[in-house]
């Protein structure tokens, strides 16, 4: 069975300072990998995703992930955040076939202080 | 603008009613998901359906159903409220793999209900 652990429940951070959010995940069969981001009051958005290929993704706000297939880990990272990075981020792993499940982690709540 | 549309943001509702929940998706999504949200769980997969009028457990369905009589609607049923539903619900869609499903799935708002 597929699993995912987000090693941090919070993360506090200052302004401008990088950031690391860590995932890891188990499961046996070959998996695709994503990040979604919750802003307060407001539903999951989907932040990026690995399918295949170069092992590292980037979003269009600078985030970025790495697939750690020795490691298992997907941990997401960015260089310099901004206030307007708070918010809660949820790992997520699926299987390649099937009914596209989706496993989520617990989340990891960025607060970013100015 | 694609979407995923519940019916409602908030709601109030006495232990022992029947509350339903209502998601409409326009993206014509052959699956449809149910999570409640909870702080320090994350997202707990309560049902899902992969086609009309077809349904599948998730990993804590018990005091839930659902119905999918339609594509693009999935409705999540609490045939008893009580307490411990107080909860957030998150509706989701998404394709299967074999057509476009890794492209992962679109959330809804959201529903926060609150069991008295």
């Amino acid at each position: 069975a597929q699993s995912v652990t987000q090693l941090d429940s919070q993360v506090p951070v200052f302004e401008e300072a990088p950031v690391e959010l860590r995932c890891n995940y188990s499961s046996s069969v070959s998996v695709y990998l994503f990040w979604y981001v919750q802003y307060p009051n407001q539903g999951l958005q989907l932040l990026l995703k690995y399918l295949s290929g170069s092992t590292l993704v980037e979003s269009i706000n600078g985030f970025e992930a790495e697939f750690n297939k020795s490691q298992t880990s997907f941990h997401l990272r960015k260089p310099s955040v901004h206030i307007s990075d708070t918010a809660e981020y949820f790992c997520a792993v699926s299987g390649s076939g099937g009914y596209n499940k989706l496993i989520f982690g617990a989340g990891t709540r960025l607060a970013v202080h100015p | 603008d694609v979407k995923v549309t519940q019916s409602s943001r908030y709601l109030v509702k006495r232990t022992g009613e029947k509350v339903f929940l209502e998601c409409v998706q326009d993206m014509d999504h052959e699956n449809m998901f149910w999570y409640r949200q909870d702080p320090g769980l994350g997202l707990r997969l309560i049902y899902f359906s992969y086609d009309v009028k077809m349904k599948e457990k998730g990993d804590i369905p018990e005091g839930y159903s659902v119905s999918r009589e339609k594509k693009e609607r999935f409705s999540l049923i609490l045939e008893s409220a009580s307490t411990n539903q107080t909860s957030m619900y998150l509706c989701a869609s998404s394709f299967h793999s074999g057509t476009g499903g890794s492209g992962g799935y679109t959330f809804g708002s959201g529903t926060r209900l609150t069991v008295v």
